[in-house]
């Protein structure tokens, strides 16, 4: 069964450092996703992504994040100066046009 | 108003008892409805999807209520396995994408 893949599953960072957070769809999806939890917290809805550009943003997108598509498979997260509240769990997510979203298994981020 | 409301639990049930989560939702924009499951520290797995002629997949029923903006799962001959924390969530199609909001959880303990 396909499934979207993200990497890494654990990111260790230092509190104004970049960090860049790798995912990679399910392969015939056309949709992609960021979300982030904060431990103990709801899923959050951070951005989508379609034909190569950004279709909407959450109020947390704010012009610290940037989400890129570098090739035809990976789908990437970039944080240009984190912070201590970015420490969440960051989950991908894809979808074809059907709407059901499948999600990654996460990265972990702390920031120190 | 929260966007997604949940009772965040726990229910704490015995093995092969029947257990009912309800949720309601504020936007009446929402256009598809699921339910997801996340075990502690896991991706959110899609559990079901949602119709308002009410569907089931196995021990599982879930039923929309548009009018009433509300939202019910209702397992049956609950498992050991069943034990999870049971997302509500709503989508709304925004042109380039879904964005799903997610309810905070209710969280099932099923016990021997």
């Amino acid at each position: 069964e396909p499934e979207v893949t993200q990497t890494p599953s654990h990111q260790v960072t230092q509190m104004g450092q970049e960090v860049i957070l790798r995912c990679v769809p399910i392969s015939n999806h056309l949709y992609f996703y960021w979300y982030r939890q904060i431990l103990g917290q709801k899923v959050e809805f951070l951005v989508s992504f379609y034909n190569n550009e950004i279709s909407e943003k959450s109020e947390i997108f704010d012009d610290q994040f940037s989400v890129e598509r570098p090739d035809g498979s990976n789908f990437t997260l970039k944080i240009r100066s984190t912070k201590l509240e970015d420490s969440a769990m960051y989950f991908c997510a894809s979808s074809s046009r059907e709407f059901e979203q499948f999600f990654g298994p996460g990265t972990r981020l702390t920031v120190l | 108003r929260k966007e997604v409301e949940q009772d965040p639990g726990p229910f704490n049930v015995p093995e092969g008892a029947t257990v009912a989560f309800n949720c309601t939702y504020s936007n009446s924009a929402s256009q598809s409805f699921f339910w997801y499951r996340q075990d502690c520290r896991k991706e959110p797995k899609l559990l079901m999807s949602v119709y308002s002629s009410g569907n089931e997949d196995g021990r599982f029923t879930a039923q929309l209520n548009r009018a009433s903006q509300y939202i019910s799962l209702l397992i049956r001959d609950s498992k050991l396995s069943d034990s999870a924390t049971y997302l509500c969530v709503v989508n709304i199609f925004t042109g380039g994408g879904n964005k799903l909001t997610f309810g905070t959880g209710t969280q099932l303990k099923v016990e021997l």
